[in-house]
């Protein structure tokens, strides 16, 4: 298996515009996760899903991030309009329930809004 | 809410000696897995070792093993024989083992450097 995938890889925005990040979850996994790290506030959990349904969305910062998971196989995270703060890498990762509890984490997109 | 502390912001090892790097943990749960994850400059997340709480045997891979004292909430990860490919940045992380919480927990990590 190809892991789990991110694109892209780097994201230079300008503030306002609006970002998209997707990822692509290893096959077969029913967990997908959504994780930010920064410096400041090190890595936090944004969202995760378990078959497609989001479960809990208590870390996403504000109405201007949302995420979706349209298939099993694809999920974006978008934030409208972006802000500097907004900087930063958001990861994915995939697991399967009962598979060791082991999480699988993309390579990330390191998001630079200026 | 379950809480990871690393109280080591940086350590520093000589090339193929011995590291141990610090982890605690708060929960009131019974059933829980830790981890210690592994980030490079590169930024991958890498899993280097995990440890089921139920298990009292301490978890080993290879040049990595870990110290699990369940009463004491506590896991460090001892690094044997370092190399240079060891230097990092070190998060312990805990995934509670009920059904419905699947969020894992990260501490805030240890940067680990290797003195050649």
């Amino acid at each position: 298996d190809a892991g789990v995938i991110q694109s892209p890889r780097h994201e230079v925005t300008e503030m306002g515009q609006e970002v998209t990040l997707r990822c692509k979850p290893i096959s077969g996994h029913d967990y997908l996760f959504w994780y930010r790290q920064t410096m400041m506030r090190g890595l936090e959990l944004l969202i995760y899903f378990n078959n497609n349904v989001p479960i809990d969305d208590s870390g996403m910062p504000e109405d201007r991030f949302s995420a979706k998971m349209p298939n099993a196989s694809f999920s974006t995270l978008k934030i409208q309009p972006s802000e500097p703060r907004d900087s930063a890498v958001y990861f994915c990762a995939s697991s399967l329930r009962g598979q060791e509890s082991v999480y699988t984490f993309g390579s990330g997109t390191r998001l630079t809004v200026v | 809410a379950q809480t990871v502390t690393q109280s080591q912001p940086e350590m520093s090892v000589q090339e193929a000696e011995t590291v141990t790097l610090s982890c605690t943990y708060d929960t009131s749960e019974s059933d829980y897995y830790l981890f210690w994850y592994k980030q490079p400059p590169s930024r991958q997340m890498i899993l280097v070792i995990r440890q089921e709480a139920y298990k009292q045997q301490n978890a080993t891979e290879n040049r990595f093993s870990v110290n699990f004292q369940k009463a004491a909430k506590s896991f460090s990860l001892k690094i044997s024989d370092s190399q240079l490919g060891d230097a990092a940045m070190y998060f312990c992380a805990y995934r509670s083992a009920g059904f419905g919480n699947e969020k894992l927990t990260f501490g805030t990590g240890t940067r680990l450097t290797i003195i050649p």
